[in-house]
């Protein structure tokens, strides 16, 4: 049982340049979100999903894509890197109901 | 949508002193509220979890409180060692499943 596993751990973009950070999960969690965290701005939610073929916006969701074909896999796709999306960003997930989330480990993304 | 205030951002104790982080919020239909402790270069961690319908919840020198009426919930931490030092978040569940977070408490326990 590996939890939530994102890839890659580190990522250095040129600005424009298109990626998508991977993310999956093997508790068969019904959801997930994507956050971004930055110093003293706490963690901010960029996207989220309640279920395969289920998305919805966060707080920032501007230049990010999301898409929920299975349980397993929540994909973030930056469209064209800028650098303010510099950021750690951390993918999440929880069964459904009212519990915790439980955390990947992180991307470290620079864009230059 | 939701809006979780989180105070103080910076918070040094002494070894062995209590520490208590409060969050206040807006949205009355918020119903689950998670503390997390992030270390250093680390992903967040679930410590403790309260939901609406109960006023306290304590796990060995850990506890939330929480005051609905007055929309503020609280985490308590007793005899704190060196360990403790982290930031430490809170956050809430409200309408859409989304879960918002406060931005932080950096805990400094000191020897």
């Amino acid at each position: 049982n590996a939890g939530v596993t994102q890839t890659p751990k580190f990522q250095v973009l040129k600005t424009g340049q298109s990626m998508t950070l991977q993310c999956a999960q093997d508790m068969n969690h019904e959801y997930m979100s994507w956050y971004r965290q930055d110093p003293g701005m706490g963690l901010r939610l960029i996207h989220y999903s309640v279920g395969a073929g289920i998305t919805d916006q966060g707080e920032v969701p501007n230049g990010y894509n999301v898409s929920r074909s299975t349980t397993e896999d929540f994909p973030l796709r930056l469209l064209s890197a800028a650098p303010s999306q510099t950021s750690v960003y951390f993918c999440a997930s929880s069964p459904q109901g009212i519990y915790g989330y439980t955390f990947g480990s992180g991307t470290r993304l620079t864009v230059v | 949508g939701e809006n979780v205030e989180q105070h103080p951002s910076t918070l040094s104790v002494q070894e062995g002193d209590s520490a208590v982080i409060k969050c206040t919020y807006s949205d009355s239909a918020s119903n689950y509220f998670p503390w997390y402790k992030q270390e250093l270069g680390k992903r967040p961690q679930l410590i403790i979890d309260i939901r609406s319908n109960v006023g306290e919840k304590k796990d060995q020198r850990i506890a939330v409180t929480l005051n609905k009426t007055a929309k503020h919930f609280s985490l308590h931490i007793t005899e704190t060692q060196p360990e403790d030092s982290a930031v430490y978040f809170c956050a809430l569940r409200g309408g859409g499943n989304k879960l918002t977070f406060g931005t932080g408490t950096q805990l400094k326990v000191e020897l």
